[in-house]
């Protein structure tokens, strides 16, 4: 069975702290990685991640993955409450569809 | 560009009521079209996705149907609720062809309680 896991299931921090978010991966057919960010309702897109040690990063958030290890990880430095909302990670299959499994997501919640 | 649009935004039903849910894809063509259910404290879960009008894919056994009539609509459907059917229900788009490797693009979602 296809599966990604994420750790922490929840976390607390102050604002300008940096949190590192984990994601663990296990399925039949790796295509890629990608990253959301879900707040109240829809999650948005962060990152794509196809290839191994390459960092994507976007302001103060940044990803890696390593297809060896079958790991990914999001990095958001000088955290900010509105860094405030469940980061999800999913590993996209190959083959037909195009789909999509998550993990159970992290909350994180950032404090002033 | 591209939007989505997923209606309504909450609903309660009565167990044993019908349920249809329904998501609009706009600025695009033949997208893969797909619903995922998130229940409180968990991940999102795949449901049904479609590569096409009257191309349905059922992911896992249930009581919830889906249908496309048209090529940038996407339906999800009962004919007598759970209680066990509540939840957050997500619609997401893709594009085919040649961006096979594409992020799944998400609705507003629609907050069902089953009572």
């Amino acid at each position: 069975e296809d599966k990604v896991v994420q750790s922490p299931l929840s976390l607390v921090v102050h604002e300008g702290d940096t949190v590192t978010l984990n994601c663990s991966y296990e399925v039949t057919n790796f295509r890629s990685l990608l990253w959301y960010k879900q707040e109240k309702k829809a999650p948005t897109f962060l990152f794509m991640l196809t290839s191994s040690g390459i960092e994507k990063k976007s302001g103060r958030l940044s990803s890696i993955l390593d297809k060896k290890e079958l790991f990914s990880i999001l990095n958001i430095t000088a955290t900010q409450t509105g860094d405030s909302a469940v980061y999800l990670c999913a590993v996209a299959l190959g083959g037909y569809g195009n789909k999509l499994v998550f993990g159970a997501g992290t909350i994180l919640r950032v404090k002033s | 560009s591209q939007t989505i649009h997923q209606w309504p935004a909450t609903l309660v039903q009565p167990v044993g009521s019908p349920l249809s849910l329904e998501c609009t894809v706009e600025g695009t063509s033949n997208p893969n079209l797909y619903w995922y259910r998130q229940a409180a404290g968990r991940g999102l879960q795949l449901l049904f996705y479609s590569v096409g009008i009257g191309q349905i894919s059922s992911e896992v056994p249930q009581n919830l149907s889906a249908s496309r009539p048209q090529d940038r609509q996407f339906i999800l459907s009962s004919k007598k609720l759970l209680l066990s059917d509540s939840g957050f229900y997500l619609c997401a788009w893709s594009p085919t062809g040649g961006h096979y490797n594409s992020p799944l693009h998400f609705g507003n979602g629609t907050r069902l309680t089953v009572t």
